[in-house]
């Protein structure tokens, strides 16, 4: 399986400022997918950052609100830009791994964000 | 439009019973179901995964049953522990290559075993 580490675990940040969380993965990986599950909810998926090419947004998400860079093989980074007290969420790095030899997605623990 | 519906929203198991949790599909284009254990204040935890070759998949407690035709797909928890209390999601992927996966989610089930 993949080892996934986030930074920072958690933060609460006041609203119109920016917060970049990082994802550092153990194993060098072609895809980065970063997801977002709101209070109580399920998960949403925001972008897919492939090393070497812009992000890839899903409808609903727009790259001015959720910047991502993905400057090597084992490492990303999402900005939530402008925070209002609707972006608290859990943020998620998610990436592929093996296991028993064959692929599967694994999660990061998560960035649990709050704006006041 | 919601891609894959999960049930029950909520289930209440007593230690040792059987949970069971459902979900359906519509995207006849996803191929691969995992399933996921989330506890309070952590990332979802990859339980077991299936893929629409095979019906059904066992690890340990853990079984997932897989309908192709009904486009259905199930996790089973036998002899369902205290421990096992936690928010299980189902989800499903298209997968056309390394690292693709890109997840839609059920909106997750919430389990409770009590003693």
């Amino acid at each position: 399986s993949a080892v996934i580490s986030q930074k920072p675990s958690r933060d609460i940040c006041q609203r119109g400022t920016s917060l970049t969380i990082q994802c550092q993965v153990d194993s060098q990986v072609t895809m980065m997918f970063w997801y977002r599950q709101q209070p109580g909810q399920s998960l949403t998926l925001i972008a897919t950052a492939n090393q070497g090419s812009e992000a890839t947004y899903e409808s609903g998400f727009v790259i001015d609100k959720f910047p991502i860079s993905r400057p090597n093989l084992t490492f990303s980074t999402l900005t939530v830009s402008n925070m209002s007290p609707e972006d608290s969420s859990i943020y998620l790095c998610s990436v592929e791994g093996t296991r028993g030899g064959t692929y599967e997605q694994y999660f990061g623990p998560g960035t649990r964000l709050t704006v006041t | 439009q919601q891609q894959v519906k999960q049930s029950p929203q909520s289930l209440i198991v007593q230690k040792g019973g059987i949970s069971i949790i459902n979900c359906a599909y519509e995207n006849t284009a996803f191929d691969y179901f995992p399933w996921y254990q989330q506890f309070p204040g952590k990332g979802p935890a990859l339980l077991i995964a299936i893929r629409p070759d095979v019906s059904e998949k066992k690890e340990g407690r853990f079984t997932i049953s897989f309908n192709k035709s009904a486009k259905q797909f199930s996790l089973h928890i036998m002899d369902s522990q205290p421990g096992d209390s936690a928010t299980y999601f189902c989800a499903a992927s298209p997968y056309s290559g390394a690292g693709s996966y890109q997840l839609t989610f059920g909106k997750g089930t919430k389990l409770s075993v009590i003693p």
